[in-house]
Order: C-alpha cells, then structure tokens, then sequence
C-alpha cells in the first residue's frame, strides 16, 4: 500500500534552517511528484510547492521563494523539503503527499512538527 | 493567483443532519476541484476530487457537486465520524494549488 513516512519533530531557533524528509513506498516513485503543504497551529493548509521526481523539475509558491528548495533522492524514494532563515511564523506541521499534475493530493505523509523559539 | 473562500467557518449540526459547505473560486477552475476532511492531528484525507467524483472508500453519504467557480461539498445525513475540519483546494495548476480555509463541523 502507499505510504508516505516523514521524519521527526523538529525545535529550531530564529534564523536556522529545517530539513524534513519524506520517504515513499508502495507505488513507483518517479511516476509521480511529491507537493509540501504547511499547516501553522490552528490555521488552515499552505502550498509550498513540488517536485517533478521524473526530471527534478521544481515549483515553488511566490511566498516561499528564496526560502525554500525541494529535492529528492530517488534511489532511496525519499523527498526532502528544507526551509532557511526560520521565524516564529514558520512554526507548523508539514506535511508531504503524492502530486500528480491535475490530480488531487491523494496520499499523505503523517506530518512534520517544526517549532521555532528562541 | 485562484483564492478559494469556503463558508461557512464553523457549521454546528446533530447526528443524521443534511450538512452544505460552500467554496467559491476567484477565477473559473472548470471542476479542478477536491474536498479533503482533517481531524485533530491528523494528515487532510481525499473524499472527493473531480468536483463530484468519490475516493475510494470514501462512505456514499459525502457528495459534490458544481463547476466553475462555485461548489458545493454535501454530508446526506451527519455520523459521529463526520464531525471534523473540511478543505477545498483547486488544481488547476501546479504553479500554485491554493486551498479555502476550512469549514469546522461541530456537534450541536
């Protein structure tokens, strides 16, 4: 079955950077892509952006950009996403999910706890 | 940029209530269109995608329905499974998925 496993919480300072992995198993990994959405405490759901895994084409939301970078290693079928120059706004779950380009997001990794504090 | 504004925010129901959640879209999305459901702490899950197509083993009594900009997200009659956070989100482009900002289904 498919499944999407992300790596562990993470407690980062003002200024850091995070890197959450995300690591795929069940279906052909580069048949597909792999989108980040983040969910700050108690708000609603925020596109990061995604990654073509066929061709590591890359797409990244407006907000975001220079921030963040998504990559993959697809001998491992794991997706990384890592976020620099952290604030206390970064603070949210992370979530990664199966994207394929006018499908829905159909699979979701378990999410990602980044808390930012000083 | 597609902005998806859903309404109501919060809906408060009983069990075995007829339950609309309305998202409307800023620019026509045709029916580029899906509904995820979200309980506390957990990852959103697919219901319904296409506008009006049902995920598998998703239960009958959730259905969609519209095109355009405007759509609608149905509960036929409300189970104590049901009562969590609802999510539209467009994809008519991977540039920029953007999703509404939830609807809260509470028990009366």
């Amino acid at each position: 079955q498919v499944q999407l496993v992300q790596s562990g919480a993470e407690v980062k300072k003002p200024g850091a950077s995070v890197k959450v992995s995300c690591k795929a198993s069940g279906y052909t990994f580069t048949n597909y892509g792999i989108s980040w959405v983040r969910q700050a405490p108690g708000q609603g759901l925020e596109y990061m952006g995604w990654i073509r895994l066929y061709n590591g084409y890359t797409d990244y939301a407006q907000t975001l950009q220079g921030r963040v970078t998504i990559t993959a290693d697809t001998s491992t079928s794991t997706a990384y996403m890592e976020l620099r120059s952290l604030t206390s706004d970064d603070t949210a779950v992370y979530y990664c999910a199966r994207a394929e380009p006018l499908r829905p997001l159909d699979y979701w990794g378990q999410g990602t706890l980044v808390t930012v504090s000083s | 940029d597609i902005q998806m504004t859903q309404s109501p925010s919060t809906l408060s129901a009983s069990v075995g209530d007829r339950v609309t959640v309305t998202c409307r879209a800023s620019h026509s999305i045709s029916t580029w269109l899906a509904w995820y459901q979200q309980k506390p702490g957990k990852a959103p899950k697919l219901l319904i995608y296409k506008a009006s197509s049902l995920e598998s083993g998703v239960p009958s009594r959730f259905s969609g329905s519209g095109s355009g900009t405007e759509f609608t997200l149905t509960i036929s009659s409300l189970q104590p499974d049901d009562f969590a956070t609802y999510f539209c989100q467009q994809y008519t482009t991977y540039s920029l998925l953007t999703f509404g900002g939830g609807t809260k289904v509470e028990i009366k």
